[in-house]
């Protein structure tokens, strides 16, 4: 089925480990977006892109480094975990239309202990 | 700094019963406004979209208004079922150049039967 696939699903780190977590769309959507989603909050904003080579930092950046090296990748990079990043983080893509919707994934969630 | 405010909180109805969510937003300038079912362990879905020029638009039973001048919106749901039990995300869409979007914090629906 066409959408956003997202891998692993589940995922326990050390505090400290790296990982990374892999988006995948084939929708040939030009924007991607990696979302996290705590508890009583609202999906929140790490980092997007606009295209192929580009990414921009969103409303909680620090610690997450990304790369969308191909249009349908986006990966989300945890360079050393820490417990604070323990979330449930959501990928989306949508086409360049402002007024179209986000087609968002399953999930991944991380538990950094 | 651009705010959505989802209310109530949480909100439990009988099935059959009808139902309205409400949303502000203080978005500026804005482009669209989005309403979003998360079903618990899964990713939003998309129920509407409404851009500034659009005060009504219906999705089944799910019918979203807009009230541009106010910078409200809200979602009714007519007749429920088991199946709506999910929070429902009030999205707002700032015009620019990348259109960031703005999260709501969600209102946790419970339908009993």
């Amino acid at each position: 089925n066409a959408g956003v696939t997202q891998t692993p699903k589940f995922r326990v780190l050390k505090t400290g480990q790296s990982m990374t977590l892999l988006c995948a769309q084939d929708m040939n959507h030009e924007y991607m977006y990696w979302y996290r989603q705590d508890p009583g909050m609202g999906l929140r904003l790490i980092h997007y892109s606009v295209g192929e080579g580009t990414t921009a930092k969103g409303e909680v950046p620090d610690g997450y480094n990304v790369s969308r090296l191909k249009k349908q990748n986006f990966l989300l990079g945890l360079e050393s975990a820490a417990p604070s990043q323990t979330s449930v983080y959501f990928c989306a893509s949508s086409k360049q239309e402002p007024a179209y919707g986000y087609t968002f994934g399953s999930g991944t969630r991380l538990t950094v202990v | 700094k651009n705010q959505v405010e989802q209310s109530p909180q949480s909100l439990i109805i009988l099935e059959g019963k009808n139902c309205t969510l409400q949303c502000n937003y203080t978005v500026s300038p804005f482009s669209n406004l989005r309403w979003y079912k998360q079903d618990t362990g899964r990713g939003p879905v998309s129920l509407t979209i409404m851009t500034f020029s659009e005060n009504t638009k219906s999705n089944g039973r799910y019918t979203a208004t807009l009230d541009a001048d106010t910078k409200q919106s809200s979602l009714h749901i007519t007749a429920s079922q088991l199946s709506d039990s999910a929070s429902y995300i009030c999205v707002s869409i700032e015009r620019g150049g990348s259109y960031i979007p703005t999260f709501g914090r969600g209102t946790s629906l419970i339908v009993h039967p």
